[in-house]
């Protein structure tokens, strides 16, 4: 059973539409992470979020966590090619500090 | 320049010949971790450090062992590899105590760039 379930696993735009990557579980985090990767390399982290409603915005990347800090979303506007990569969110369970749980990935291609 | 850095960076080898893949960070974070990524199943966590000498598993630990005898290194151990261990190895290092309110702990992850095993 997978902790932390992401929608969509595949997502194919173009150039300039918007999109958002769900990141759902049963479980409560004390906080959540989002992370990119590119391919042949590590996922890079992009944000934490926190605190239960917060908004984190990162350019074009806008990032929220549920009031229950159960979910995550994050939303890209006027995606661009340079976006393209595999989005993972990953989270604390409350009470497990030291594990670390990812999420199953979506995979994101932009095109011109 | 900070980094995490694995060796090596692609591995062939063949069914019970036993093999180390070295991890090394410069950050001085207590904490660090080993991964498998595999097509379907994301990333699972091998084992984990919180500091010297103290290891534990993760969620997918059988036939591997790890050791941390020095805060910077974390090697991952396979002992006799078999086919299904192929994958693609990431190691990963943090300080385990964020920034957030309270002290609570993010875990933060810096990763390396990753060792791709195949076991034939």
């Amino acid at each position: 059973t997978q902790l932390l379930e992401q929608s969509p696993q595949f997502l194919s735009i173009q150039e300039g539409e918007n999109l958002t990557v769900y990141c759902n579980s049963s479980s409560v985090f004390s906080s959540l992470q989002w992370y990119r990767q590119e391919p042949g390399e590590g996922p890079v982290l992009l944000v934490t979020v926190v605190t239960g409603g917060e908004v984190k915005k990162l350019k074009r990347l806008t990032f929220q966590f549920g009031d229950a800090r159960k979910d995550s979303s994050l939303h890209i506007t006027a995606a661009q090619p340079g976006d393209t990569g595999l989005y993972l969110c990953a989270g604390n369970p409350t009470g497990t500090a030291s594990k670390l749980t990812f999420g199953t990935g979506t995979r994101l291609q932009v095109t011109l | 320049e900070a980094q995490v850095t694995q060796n090596p960076r692609y591995l062939i080898t063949v069914t019970g010949k036993k093999l180390t893949v070295t991890c090394s960070q410069n950050m001085n974070h207590e904490y660090m971790s080993w991964y498998r990524q595999d097509p379907g199943l994301g990333l699972r966590q091998i084992y984990y450090s919180m500091n010297v000498e103290v290891t534990d598993k993760g969620d997918v630990p059988e036939g591997y062992k790890v050791s941390r005898k020095e805060k910077r290194n974390f090697p991952l151990i396979l002992e006799s590899p078999s086919p299904n261990q192929t994958s693609l190895y990431f190691c990963a290092s943090s300080l385990l105590w964020g920034r957030g309110a309270g002290g609570r702990a993010h875990n933060e992850q810096f990763f390396g760039p990753g060792t791709r095993l195949t076991v034939l």
